[in-house]
């Protein structure tokens, strides 16, 4: 079973600043197959990234996603305040199906 | 648009089996590399995939849940159709299905969640 561990686990920004926020693989994945999402409270996750860096339709441009092997990375380049949500990692494998990490929050500072 | 909208029962008792049903539009189930996933979240907890079946009727399960759980589609009703046998209270959680992008591994749209509740 490959295991995604995201970090930190809380992270503490004002609006305007940059995000990185990071998924780390227990085994290497394919970057075709690592996805991201945002999540807001009472709200179904939305997907953001996928193919490890390619934006889903709608997505604004300072969502970016980058990594290869077992580390890839999210980053928003200027926070909104409408960011503010928690951010999944997801990764899919051909025998054991997909899988998420246990999630970043990014809460204002 | 692509929309999808699950529904069923809020509460079940323990050892019960539960049955959720996926409508959608905006898509076809019988369209090729099309796909529809089921995943839930505990309150407060992370997201987990629990099934996925594809256009071609390729069924696809959580392997720690695999036991358990069957999913089916009814194209002409456009209709995906979970079933996950002998609940337990740890099965509580808001269920989400949602649509695969045929391109790639991940999920586009969601429907807004139901919650089930586990508890006699």
């Amino acid at each position: 079973e490959i295991v995604l561990t995201q970090s930190p686990g809380t992270l503490s920004l004002s609006p305007g600043e940059r995000a990185t926020l990071s998924c780390r693989a227990s085994q290497s994945v394919s970057s075709s197959y690592l996805a991201w999402y945002q999540q807001k409270p009472g709200q179904a996750p939305r997907l953001l990234i996928y193919g490890a860096s390619s934006r889903a339709t709608g997505i604004p441009d300072r969502f970016s996603g980058s990594g290869s092997g077992t580390d890839f990375t999210l980053t928003i380049s200027r926070l909104e305040p409408e960011d503010f949500a928690v951010y999944y990692c997801q990764q899919y494998g051909t025998s054991l199906g997909y899988t998420f990490g246990q999630g970043t929050k990014l809460e204002i500072k | 648009q692509i929309t999808l909208k699950e529904s069923g029962p809020t509460v079940v008792k323990p050892t019960q089996t539960l049955t959720l049903t996926c409508t959608f539009s905006g898509f076809s189930l019988s369209t090729t590399k099309v796909g529809v996933g089921w995943i839930r979240q505990p309150p407060g907890k992370a997201l987990e995939w629990l099934a996925l079946i594809y256009w071609d009727d390729d069924q696809r399960y959580s392997p720690s849940l695999k036991s358990r759980v069957t999913i089916t589609k009814d194209t002409s009703k456009n209709q995906v159709v979970l079933t996950m046998t002998n609940l337990d209270p740890v099965d509580t959680g808001t269920y989400y299905c949602a649509h695969k992008i045929p391109i790639a591994a991940a999920f586009d749209y969601w429907g807004q969640g139901t919650l089930v509740t586990v508890s006699s």
